[in-house]
């Protein structure tokens, strides 16, 4: 089974600020990573995933993250922040193969405050 | 291309009532699932259906919920007897097929339990 931890349930940050918003994985087989954007009242939209190859992924809205297998993290940063970039963030994984390679497990979210 | 389309988007029940949330993929995804977001929790895996199948009800509550996906028309949750527990936000998505494939999530529906 997997899990995900996300280390801070809330970040406040000033406007074009940098931000790094903290995820930490277990798993016993290898897996997927993702992280995920959750405006008010609104679906999960996806920012950026990692499936192999560079462990440093670019996403949409100017975000990245960098896995790291050996402390088991994947954090996501963004240079400089804006006012609409306030939402709930959400880490997922998902195993890599095998059964329930389908089935995300996430974390209990980050929410980004930006702050003028 | 549209994306994933839930409904009610909101859903007011009264205890023992029964609750339909529909859901309808995206097009050219057959593949459906539901997820279930507690009050400041992370989304928890209910159940995975492809067309008239349940691939895996793993996170689905032994008892009160049941999900289809009929050949025609959109994929259901039901939740019968609702109870104050239910009270949730709860988000399907689509993909085209699975592993390591982008899920599409609808806007969810938010069901309230009175």
């Amino acid at each position: 089974a997997q899990s995900v931890t996300q280390l801070d349930s809330q970040v406040p940050v000033f406007e074009e600020a940098p931000v790094e918003l903290r995820c930490n994985y277990s798993s016993s087989v290898s897996v997927y990573l993702f992280w995920y954007v959750q405006y008010p009242n609104q679906g999960l939209q996806l920012l950026l995933k990692y499936l192999s190859g560079s462990t440093l992924v670019k996403g949409i809205n100017g975000f990245e993250a960098e896995f790291n297998k050996s402390q088991t993290s994947f954090h996501l940063r963004k240079p400089s922040v804006h006012i609409s970039d306030t939402a709930e963030y959400f880490c997922a994984v998902s195993r890599n193969s095998g059964g329930s390679n389908y089935k995300l497990t996430f974390g209990k979210g980050t929410l980004l405050t930006v702050n003028p | 291309n549209a994306g994933v389309m839930q409904n009610p988007r909101h859903l007011v029940r009264r205890r023992g009532q029964e609750a339909r949330l529909r859901c309808s993929p995206m097009k050219g995804h057959s593949h459906v699932y539901w997820y279930r977001q507690l009050p400041e929790e992370g989304l928890k895996f209910m159940v995975y259906l492809q067309k008239e199948n349940i691939i895996d009800e793993s996170g689905m509550p032994k008892e009160r919920f049941s999900a289809e996906f009929p050949k025609e028309g959109p994929s259901i949750l039901r939740i019968q007897q609702v109870v104050r527990g239910d009270s949730a936000a709860y988000f399907c998505a689509s993909s085209p097929g699975t592993a390591g494939d982008e899920q599409y999530f609808g806007p969810g529906t938010r069901l309230t339990v009175t």
